[in-house]
């Protein structure tokens, strides 16, 4: 069965540093990939994903992943973090069967940011 | 578009009660889901849907109905509520190959 690994369930960064959230899944296939944000009492936000093709991917805010096969990582960068990236991470994947859309999630990583 | 819209954003209910949480889409998604969200436990799927007329369950199903009679809704019932049952609910819905699109949440208390 698939897994999401997320190290670290809390990451403090200072403001203009370098956000680095770590994802790891365990798939005997590449899955599709996906990172999401969930602000304070919102609902969560898709950041960015990878299906196919390029494997450094860019989303929305800054965010950037790159999928690493050998490695079955989907680490999630910022070079230099807003006060507003203050929020949850989720690392998310799914299996390439078109059938099958169940995503299956990490535990989630908090972002502090420091001023 | 207005994407993924929950009914109602809070709800308190008396244990053994029923309820139904709403979930409509407008982007002709085919994949609806509901989770669950609880402190220190991630996102739990509760039931899915991959089309009209078809669901089932995810994995923590006990205690939730639901039914997908048109592409747009997926409605969500809870039969005797538990204070258990007490968390954030969420829908989402999906197009083959895209990302799920969220919506803002049902915070549920169950006393």
């Amino acid at each position: 069965a698939q897994s999401v690994t997320q190290l670290g369930s809390h990451v403090s960064v200072s403001e203009g540093a370098l956000v680095l959230l770590r994802c790891n899944y365990s798939s005997s296939v590449p899955p599709y990939l996906f990172w999401y944000v969930q602000y304070p009492n919102q609902g969560l936000q898709l950041l960015l994903k990878y299906t196919t093709g390029a494997t450094l991917v860019k989303g929305i805010n800054g965010f950037e992943a790159e999928f690493k096969k050998s490695e079955t990582s989907f680490h999630l960068t910022k070079p230099s973090a807003h006060m507003s990236d203050a929020a949850e991470y989720f690392c998310a994947v799914s299996d390439r069967d078109g059938n099958n859309r169940k995503l299956i999630w990490g535990l989630g990583t908090s972002l502090a940011v420091n001023p | 578009n207005a994407g993924v819209t929950q009914t109602p954003k809070f709800q308190v209910l008396k244990t053994g009660q029923s309820m139904t949480l709403q979930c409509a889409q407008d982007m002709n998604h085919e994949y609806m889901s509901w989770y669950r969200q609880d402190p220190g436990m991630g996102l739990r799927l509760i039931h899915y849907s991959v089309g009209a007329g078809i669901t089932d369950q995810g994995e923590v199903p006990n205690g939730y109905n639901v039914s997908r009679s048109t592409t747009e809704d997926f409605p969500l019932r809870l039969l005797s509520a538990a204070p258990s049952q007490t968390s954030v609910y969420f829908c989402a819905s999906s197009r083959t190959g895209g990302g799920y699109t969220f919506g803002s949440g049902t915070r549920l208390t169950v006393v």
